[in-house]
């Protein structure tokens, strides 16, 4: 199914817990990215890395953090410091060649 | 950085209708236009997207077109069916070079579009 996953689909967390989200792709993606969608805002960039063991903060990554171990995989952490972290969470993958971002299904979360 | 406006917010029109939403950006070093529709419930995809050597760009019943004096641009959905109604995402970003646009994107806001039967 597009060869980019997110899991797990639903995820419900108390708040003061750290929580990962993980993304695995098998396209061959060099780039890959965590956006953040809530309602009215469009889709706003968290993290972005566009080769292994490399990445940049995007518009908000306050409260946020990532790891890219492998080309495969992008996981992003939810930490405490992150004050509304309730919201629908999208992983995008893309090629250096292409002219076109893949995304995931997303994983929403709820804290409460 | 870039900053992106889209609007409007929500839009609902008459099957065979046609439907336009506008974006303004700020940047103007960006280069590539995409737009992404989302389904409700599903991840959003790309529909079409426009370099900024072009002015116009048509796909069967979707077209785009680029303002880059005024640094803007629009998407034009014409004859709509239900089956167009979804959130469309415009975005911008300055990376388009050697045929690809490899790079970080920013999205406006999203249009809900409702097209009724």
């Amino acid at each position: 199914d597009g060869g980019i996953t997110q899991s797990p689909k639903y995820l419900f967390r108390k708040e003061g817990q750290n929580v990962t989200l993980s993304c695995e792709q098998n396209l061959n993606h060099d780039a890959m990215y965590w956006y953040r969608q809530d309602p009215g805002q469009g889709l706003r960039l968290i993290y972005y890395s566009q080769i292994v063991n490399d990445f940049q903060k995007g518009d908000i990554a306050e409260g946020y953090s990532v790891s890219r171990e492998k080309k495969e995989s992008f996981p992003l952490t939810v930490t405490s410091a992150q004050k509304n972290p309730t919201a629908f969470y999208l992983c995008a993958s893309e090629s250096r060649t292409g002219t076109e971002q893949y995304f995931g299904p997303g994983t929403r979360l709820t804290v409460t | 950085g870039e900053n992106v406006e889209q609007h409007p917010s929500t839009l609902s029109v008459q099957e065979g209708d046609s439907a336009v939403i506008k974006c303004t950006y700020s940047d103007s070093a960006s280069n590539y236009f995409p737009w992404y529709k989302q389904e409700l419930g599903k991840r959003p995809q790309l529909i079409i997207d426009i370099r900024s050597n072009v002015g116009e760009k048509k796909d069967q019943r979707i077209a785009v077109t680029l303002n880059k004096t005024a640094k803007h641009f629009s998407l034009h959905i014409t004859e709509t069916q239900p089956e167009d109604s979804a959130v469309y995402f415009c975005a911008a970003s300055n990376s388009y070079a050697g045929g690809t646009s490899y790079g970080k994107l920013t999205f406006g806001q999203g249009t809900i579009l409702t097209v009724h039967p």
